[in-house]
């Protein structure tokens, strides 16, 4: 199975809204409400952002939201700030027959 | 506190074999799968194979099943990836990351390591 699909790249200014897509199949993404986003600063541990589509983990600020509409799922980020600039990647259930899908990343700069 | 601490960056020569780890703490290591997850130079992110401390259980990708051996010592709460002869394409960074499971299913990664950098040259 391919990857899921990421825009490469997504900007913004600081206060403004940018919203990331990630599309996959009906076999992964629109198959099941398991879709994960991360956040990765190079060099550092990446960051659960979103989890089962829509959930976020204690801790996240509710600026970052998740959807989902047929074979694609969005992540949102709202009010962005200077330090919301990473590289964000999905992932998702992809069946039984194997571990999972993750996104190629997006790179978010804030202008 | 959860943390996933993963050894150091490593530098071989194509032919060598390489055993990295994953040290985790904060939480019983043992009662949580861990994956290794691959990023090669500007690519994204793959999932190598994942392991059940608690009873070794382990499960691999078809492009890394032969490839690597993912094992894992509960007792020192420590697991590893290893390889017996690495080639030029090994060259990436391995990621260990603690799943959230449910009836066999990986719904979430919620904590990852900081990432091992290999690098294979001659």
């Amino acid at each position: 199975q391919s990857a899921l699909t990421q825009p490469p790249s997504a900007s913004g200014s600081p206060g403004q809204s940018v919203t990331i897509s990630c599309t996959g199949t009906s076999s992964d993404v629109g198959g099941y409400n398991y879709v994960s986003w991360y956040q990765h600063h190079p060099g550092k541990a990446p960051k659960l952002m979103i989890y089962e589509v829509s959930k976020r983990p204690s801790g996240v600020p509710d600026r970052f939201s998740g959807s989902k509409s047929g074979n694609t799922a969005s992540l949102t980020v709202s009010g962005l700030q200077a330090e919301d600039e990473a590289d964000y990647y999905c992932s998702s259930y992809a069946g039984s027959n194997n571990l999972g899908l993750f996104g190629g990343g997006t790179k978010l700069t804030v202008l | 506190e959860v943390q996933l601490v993963q050894s150091g960056a490593e530098v071989k020569e194509p032919g060598d074999s390489l055993k990295i780890s994953c040290k985790g703490s904060g939480y019983s290591f043992t009662n949580y799968w861990i994956g290794w997850v691959r990023q090669m130079p500007g690519k994204g992110l793959e999932w190598m194979g994942i392991i059940y401390p608690s009873d070794s259980d382990s499960r691999y990708s078809p492009s890394f099943q032969g490839q690597v051996t993912i094992s894992a010592d509960g007792s020192i709460s420590t697991a590893f990836l290893q390889w017996r002869s690495l080639k030029s394409s090994d060259t990436a960074i391995y990621y260990c990351a603690r799943l959230n499971m449910l009836w066999g299913v990986i719904i979430t990664i919620d904590q990852w390591g900081q990432g091992t950098q290999v690098t294979v040259s001659s």
